[in-house]
């Protein structure tokens, strides 16, 4: 099993390029996550979906939208990247809430210039 | 709303001596907390978790917390460390019966060394 699949692992972009980060997992999980981490900021997160169909902001969901394809895919874009999106962004999952073990993915490191 | 306060951000000790990460939460309500660990460009791997019961929570790798109420705190101790223990860790809440959202502190850095 691969768990929680995140791609890229790294990416570069220009200030206002667009991309999407992909995130599968292959555990039949319901809720998935994204979060960013920053140094000595912690993980801070962006958006979440509690299940299929739904999706709610997190905490720093300003310049990010998310997409819940299925129940196995929960894609991050990026519209207009700005240097301050410069982040390691990590795909979690949990089987239903987070009174349970989260899974994260290995993350994706990025960088806008 | 809830928070999570990691007043260390750096922890260094020696090999085979004991040592305590702090960490206190702010909630209204009741909560869940965790430990999570992170090595080196590596995602997130649960140590341990409180959710009722017990306050004292065994984790893996020789890891314990103890939730405290009354100080609103869930420390995370070891006896003795191992080169290997060197990592970030993280602790996180959650509100019990409402949403899905965890709320990490801001990490702490144990440096083992020899």
């Amino acid at each position: 099993n691969a768990g929680v699949t995140q791609t890229p692992k790294f990416q570069v972009l220009k200030t206002g390029q667009s991309m999407t980060l992909q995130c599968a997992q292959d555990m039949n999980h319901n809720s998935m996550y994204w979060y960013r981490q920053d140094p000595g900021m912690g993980l801070r997160l962006i958006y979440y979906s509690a299940s299929e169909g739904t999706t709610d902001k997190g905490e720093v969901p300003n310049g990010y939208n998310v997409s819940r394809l299925n129940k196995r895919e929960f894609s991050l874009r990026l519209e207009s990247a700005a240097p301050s999106q410069t982040s390691v962004y990590f795909c979690a999952t949990t089987l239903f809430a987070t009174n349970e073990k989260l899974f994260f993915g290995s993350g994706t490191q990025l960088s806008v210039l | 709303a809830q928070s999570v306060t990691q007043l260390d951000s750096q922890v260094p000790v020696f090999e085979e001596a004991p040592v305590e990460l702090r960490c206190n939460y702010s909630s209204s309500v009741s909560v869940y907390l965790f430990w999570y660990v992170q090595y080196p460009n590596q995602g997130l791997q649960l140590l341990l978790k409180y959710l009722s019961g017990s306050t004292l929570v065994k984790g893996i790798n020789g890891f314990e917390a103890e939730f405290n109420k009354s100080q609103t705190s869930f420390h995370l101790r070891k006896p003795s460390v191992h080169i290997s223990d060197t990592a970030e860790y993280f602790c996180a809440v959650s509100e019990t019966g409402g949403g899905n959202k965890l709320t990490f502190g801001t990490g702490t850095q144990l440096k083992v060394e020899l």
